[in-house]
């Protein structure tokens, strides 16, 4: 079984500032790491994976994350927000398949939640 | 244009009045399943689908039934719906097993119940 934390519920962040969220997860086994993004009134959206190799993953509208398997960390970041980023992030983690030792084929396990706020 | 598509996107029902939501793929997908959001909580998935008429419970699945008798949906039934489901649910389906990161997700369906 895996579970996900996300360290800040809300992180409020100046427009043009530097933003990261944390996330650390728990795994038996090894995983794939997510991260989702959800805009107000909206579905969710996939900002980017880790599947394997480079730990420095990049993104969509410039979000990138970083896979620190010592750490158990993928946390996300951007170097300068917008006002258009405010949305709330997920971060998710799956097994990799019954070949690696997975049982729950594919299902995502997601963290809480952290909403980023951009203030003018 | 590959999509996951669920109805209603809005419902406000009352204590036991019983529904149906429904979730729909175009993508030939084996691997379906449903997700409730709560505040606080994030995602957690109710139930799952791993082909036709293969069902089985995720972490959250009492007070709902599913049902997989067509490869390309899988309803969401709440027989006797309670206020503690008043939830965002999301239906998502996967292709591949050998690629259980493709996962596709539908709008949503915010439910309310009185």
């Amino acid at each position: 079984a895996q579970s996900v934390t996300q360290l800040d519920s809300q992180v409020p962040v100046f427009e043009e500032a530097p933003v990261e969220l944390r996330c650390n997860y728990s795994s038996s086994v090894s995983v794939y790491l997510f991260w989702y993004v959800q805009y107000p009134n909206q579905g969710l959206q996939l900002l980017l994976k880790y599947l394997s190799g480079s730990t420095l993953v990049k993104g969509i509208n410039g979000f990138e994350a970083e896979f620190n398997k010592s750490q158990t960390s993928f946390h996300l970041r951007k170097p300068s927000v917008h006002i258009s980023d405010t949305a709330e992030y997920f971060c998710a983690v799956s097994d990799r398949g019954p070949n690696a030792g997975g049982t729950s084929y594919g299902k995502l396990t997601f963290g809480q939640g952290t909403i980023l706020t951009v203030h003018p | 244009e590959a999509q996951v598509t669920q109805n209603p996107r809005y419902l406000i029902t009352v204590t036991g009045k019983k529904l149906t939501v429904t979730c729909s793929q175009n993508m030939n997908h084996e691997y379906m399943s449903w997700y409730r959001q709560d505040p606080g909580l994030g995602l957690r998935q109710i139930y799952y689908s791993m082909n036709v008429e293969v069902t089985d419970k995720g972490d959250v699945p009492e007070g709902y039934k599913v049902s997989r008798k067509e490869k390309r949906n899988f309803p969401l039934i709440l027989e006797s719906p309670s206020p503690n489901q008043t939830s965002l649910y999301f239906c998502a389906s996967r292709g591949d097993r050998r690629a259980p990161y493709e996962q596709y997700f539908g709008p949503g369906t915010r439910l309310t119940v009185t």
